[in-house]
C-alpha cells in the first residue's frame, strides 16, 4: 500500500447523492487506475489515466467520473446515476502503462 | 476475448504443507501474468509477475509461480505454507491493448490451518 493513499477508508452515502473518493500517490507514476471489487468477483476497471490531463473509460464507467489535473491525484466521483454503487473501490498506479500496478488500501462505499 | 480463470473458490492446506493456487488464462499474443494477494479490507499486494524468460518465477514471501504455455496456466506455489498466508489471491493478465488494464480472475481464498 505504501505510496498510494485513499480516503476515506469507509464512506456512507444516501441514495441520490454524489460522492468523491480520493486517490493520491507520491511515487511519481504516470498511470493511474480505478477498479471496483464486489464479493466473489475479480476487480473490474472503471477508469484509467495514462498521463496527466488525460483519462479513458474502462469496462464499467457508467455512473462514474474522474479527473486528472495533477500527476499525483486521480479522484473518482460516484454519481447518482450509478445504480449499484455499494462496493470496495481500489486505486492503483504504475510508472508507465505497461508496468506493474501497485494498489492503495481501498475505500468501502455503502449506500444507505 | 482475454480472460483469466481461477477454478477453485477456496483452497485448504495444513501449515507446513506445500500449497498450489491454480490459474489459467486465455490471451492473444504473449501473456503478461501477475499474482496479487489481498488481506481482509486491504488493497492488493503485488507478489510476482511473468513477462518473459524463465518459466519459474520467484516472488515475495517465498511464493513462486510456474508458467506453462502449453497448458496456458500460471499456478502459484509455495513449498511450506504458513498460517499467515491465509488470504485472498488474485491472478491477472494484462490486456493486449495499450491500456495497461489488468484482467482479474475471481479470486481464490487460501485457508492455512495450524
Amino acid at each position: 500500500d505504501g505510496g498510494i493513499t485513499q480516503s476515506p477508508k469507509y464512506l456512507f452515502r444516501k441514495e441520490g447523492q454524489n460522492v468523491t473518493l480520493s486517490c493520491e500517490q507520491n511515487l511519481n507514476h504516470d498511470a493511474m487506475y480505478w477498479y471496483r471489487q464486489d464479493p466473489g468477483q475479480g476487480l473490474r476497471l472503471i477508469y484509467y489515466s495514462q498521463i496527466v490531463n488525460d483519462f479513458q473509460k474502462g469496462d464499467i464507467a457508467e455512473g462514474y467520473s474522474v479527473s486528472r489535473e495533477k500527476k499525483e491525484s486521480f479522484p473518482l466521483t460516484v454519481t447518482s446515476a450509478q445504480k449499484n454503487p455499494t462496493a470496495f473501490y481500489l486505486c492503483a498506479s504504475s510508472p508507465r502503462t505497461a508496468d506493474t500496478q501497485y494498489f492503495g488500501p481501498g475505500t468501502r462505499l455503502t449506500v444507505l | 476475448a482475454q480472460s483469466v480463470a481461477q477454478p477453485e473458490d477456496q483452497v485448504n492446506v495444513a501449515e507446513g504443507n506445500p500449497l498450489t493456487v491454480k490459474c489459467t488464462y486465455s490471451v492473444s499474443g504473449n501473456p503478461y501474468l501477475f499474482w496479487y494477494v489481498q488481506y481482509p479490507n486491504r488493497g492488493l499486494q503485488f507478489l510476482l509477475k511473468y513477462i518473459t524468460g524463465d518459466n519459474l518465477v520467484k516472488g515475495s514471501y517465498g511464493f513462486e509461480a510456474e508458467f506453462n504455455k502449453s497448458q496456458t496456466s500460471f499456478h502459484l506455489k509455495k513449498p511450506s505454507a504458513l498460517v499467515s498466508d491465509s488470504a485472498l489471491y488474485f491472478c491477472a493478465v494484462r490486456d493486449s491493448g495499450n491500456t495497461g488494464k489488468l484482467i482479474f480472475g475471481q479470486g481464490t481464498t487460501l485457508q492455512v490451518k495450524p
